[in-house]
């Protein structure tokens, strides 16, 4: 299976821990996105990468997120100093770029937080 | 960004044909109508775009009339197997954004 994959798909951990996921793109795809779901609503952009540029973020992403993009490849998002508020499912896309735009991505399995 | 609005939740029964109905009366002149399906415990996954008139691929069909203002997403025959939400999206070919705006989603249950 060539899709797109997310490490860990299940973390709990205490208040104030820290925690990094891991995605995997689809390895020809330049573009890679993350975004946040909770239960009963639609999946909330987080930010967005174009090769290892980040070119976009949301008001979501405080400034105990961080994600990056090394190479253009893998990205990983880190979360500082978790709060309960953090528990979600998240979730990594991606796609190809070009003139058509990013509306078909394609998305992994999700890394499910809980923070007790 | 343009939002659409559709029901939270509909019924059906196996092998009965399924119409979502997506309203998006601020629709640009270049947005695209887009819908993802969303299994449970599963990231979305994008079924079919079109712009007006009608589009159909192998999972389902689009009907978008003359003015753009609302659209339906037609899934034939449905099995309990097309449980799902059911999100309907406008998207802007070209766009440098990278965003998609989802929403809320038709959650959609199929019986046998």
């Amino acid at each position: 299976d060539t899709g797109v994959s997310q490490d860990p798909r299940h973390k709990i951990t205490k208040r104030g821990q820290n925690v990094t996921f891991r995605c995997d793109p689809i390895s020809e795809h330049n573009r890679l996105y993350w975004y946040r779901q909770t239960l009963g609503q639609g999946p909330e952009f987080l930010t967005y990468f174009q090769n290892e540029a980040q070119l976009e973020k949301s008001r979501l992403l405080s400034d105990r997120f961080s994600a990056e993009r090394p190479k253009g490849s893998f990205s990983t998002l880190e979360i500082q100093r978790t709060e309960q508020g953090d528990s979600a499912m998240y979730l990594c896309a991606s796609s190809l770029g070009g003139r058509f735009g990013s509306y078909e991505q394609y998305f992994g399995p999700g890394t499910r937080l809980t923070v007790t | 960004l343009a939002k659409t609005t559709q029901p939270i939740s509909m019924d059906s029964y196996e092998g009965q044909e399924v119409n979502i109905t997506c309203s998006h009366n601020n629709i640009a002149t270049n947005d695209y109508i887009t819908w993802y399906q969303q299994f449970p415990s599963q990231g979305p996954r994008f079924i079919i775009q079109g712009y007006k008139t009608k589009v159909t691929n192998e999972v389902a069909s689009l009907f978008i009339p003359a003015d753009r203002k609302s659209s339906t997403l037609s899934l034939p025959r449905v099995s309990l197997s097309d449980t799902a939400v059911y999100y309907c999206l406008l998207t802007t070919r070209g766009s440098t954004l990278g965003r998609l705006y989802f929403g809320r989603g038709t959650q959609l249950t199929v019986w046998p």
